[in-house]
């Protein structure tokens, strides 16, 4: 079966910090996706990142990183120079390849985000 | 501008009574999805259709009940049956390629239903 775990459920930081939120995934699969979602006060979730498990190189978009390392099963988020609008729950989600149609996404449970101004 | 509409934004539900959230999508996805959020948990996945006239269970389908007549539009029903129907709910919806693309799916804004 497939689980996604984010052992951070909240975090709190001062403006401008760097910050890392994690992630572990479980899977028996060896072609898999895995995803990032920021979710704001208003309630949507919002598409930040897509990885396929065949590509580990590194991302950097703006202030947002992410480290896929297959060998610990992780893929972490990281936000630099913290922004007060940064401030949300934030979800990493992992599914299967699909040969086609729909796909099934597994969530973590979030992590909170509060950056204090 | 093309997104996904869920109405309403609140809902508050009688003992035994059925309520149909609406989610309504004009991003032409084939792909949509339902999903359940309880306060400090991740998504589950309700129910999710590939293509009109088509849908399959998720992981929490018991009490809960989908059509999709039409491309744009996938309604739920929490039954009756649903005895702890009180949380946030998400529709999705994502386009579907043949080979193995996992395109993203989008979200809207959520429907927030209580039980009065």
């Amino acid at each position: 079966a497939q689980k996604v775990t984010q052992a951070q459920t909240e975090i709190s930081v001062v403006e401008k910090e760097d910050v890392t939120l994690d992630c572990v995934y479980e899977t028996r699969d060896t072609t898999y996706y895995l995803f990032w979602y920021k979710q704001p006060p208003s309630g949507e979730l919002v598409f930040l990142i897509r990885r396929n498990s065949f590509d580990e190189q590194n991302e950097i978009s703006g202030r947002y990183s992410w480290n896929f390392q297959k060998s610990t099963s992780s893929f972490n988020f990281t936000i630099t120079a913290s922004q007060v609008v940064d401030s949300a729950v934030y979800f990493c989600a992992l599914s299967e390849a699909e040969r086609q149609g729909a796909q099934k996404l597994v969530f973590g449970q979030g992590t909170r985000l509060t950056i204090n101004p | 501008d093309g997104g996904i509409t869920q109405s309403p934004k609140y809902l508050f539900r009688k003992e035994g009574q059925n309520v149909t959230l609406s989610c309504e999508q004009n991003l032409n996805h084939d792909a949509m999805y339902w999903y359940r959020q309880d306060p400090g948990q991740g998504l589950r996945l309700i129910y999710y259709s590939q293509i009109v006239n088509d849908f399959q269970k998720g992981d929490i389908a018991e009490g809960y009940s989908v059509s999709r007549e039409k491309k744009e539009s996938f309604p739920l029903t929490v039954t009756s049956a649903q005895k702890n129907p009180t949380a946030f709910y998400l529709c999705a919806s994502s386009m579907t390629y043949r080979y193995y693309s996992n395109q993203p799916q989008h979200f809207g804004d959520g429907t927030r239903l209580s039980i009065l």
